[in-house]
């Protein structure tokens, strides 16, 4: 079966700097990559996805970028702010299938 | 829309008792996934129901089971309970192909 393995596990980075979490699949059928955020204490929040026949999904300050043949996908977020601290899920799926295959999540600090 | 709710929110049981959890989609969403979620383990998915019918499911024993009815309201049923089954389990709801949005889940205890 699939398997999502995430890094880095806790991430710590000065507020206005660059925040980058990388995630590698094994199952090559898979061609559907959320990322979610989870705040402490909070359900798990759909930051941005992608689908495989796309590389590169923007949304204001996050981008998350998908390399097909070696199997793996980043989220990068720039200038990160306070509020980004959390947990950062990333996850894989087969078209059609509802079945998510989680990462083991980042720990996010952003530090004022 | 309002948002995918799970009832209840806490719930503590002692070994060997059973437990259901309910999960109702956003209107219109008639996927209903479930996951469970620890520290140790991370989110793993359970099952997932579309229609009424199961059409994934998971690595959990069969003391997991769920349902789905016509109104797309989901339960999750957990049998003889162990100290394990600690755990937060999410419900995520969709239209049935891929994007899953989650529900604040039920902080399950056992004691």
């Amino acid at each position: 079966g699939e398997n999502v393995e995430q890094h880095p596990s806790t991430l710590s980075v000065q507020e206005g700097d660059s925040a980058v979490i990388k995630c590698t699949y094994s199952d090559s059928a898979s061609n559907y990559f959320p990322w979610y955020k989870q705040e402490l204490g909070k359900r798990p929040q759909l930051i941005i996805d992608i689908r495989s026949n796309v590389g590169e999904k923007k949304d204001q300050r996050i981008a998350v970028t998908l390399n097909k043949t070696a199997k793996h996908f980043s989220l990068h977020i720039t200038e990160t702010q306070p509020e980004d601290s959390a947990v950062y899920f990333c996850a894989a799926s087969q078209g059609g299938s509802e079945k998510l295959v989680f990462g083991k999540g980042t720990k996010l600090t952003v530090n004022p | 829309k309002a948002g995918v709710t799970q009832t209840p929110r806490y719930l503590i049981k002692t070994r060997g008792q059973q437990v259901t959890l309910s999960c109702s989609p956003i209107s219109g969403h008639r996927s209903v996934s479930w996951y469970q979620q620890t520290p140790g383990q991370g989110l793993q998915f359970l099952f997932e129901y579309f229609s009424e019918t199961q059409r994934n499911k998971g690595n959990f024993p069969g003391r997991f089971s769920g349902r789905q009815f016509s109104n797309s309201r989901s339960e999750m049923n957990v049998s003889t309970l162990e100290l394990g089954d600690s755990a937060l389990y999410l419900c995520a709801s969709s239209t049935g192909w891929e994007t899953q949005y989650f529900g604040p889940g039920t902080r399950l205890l056992v004691l």
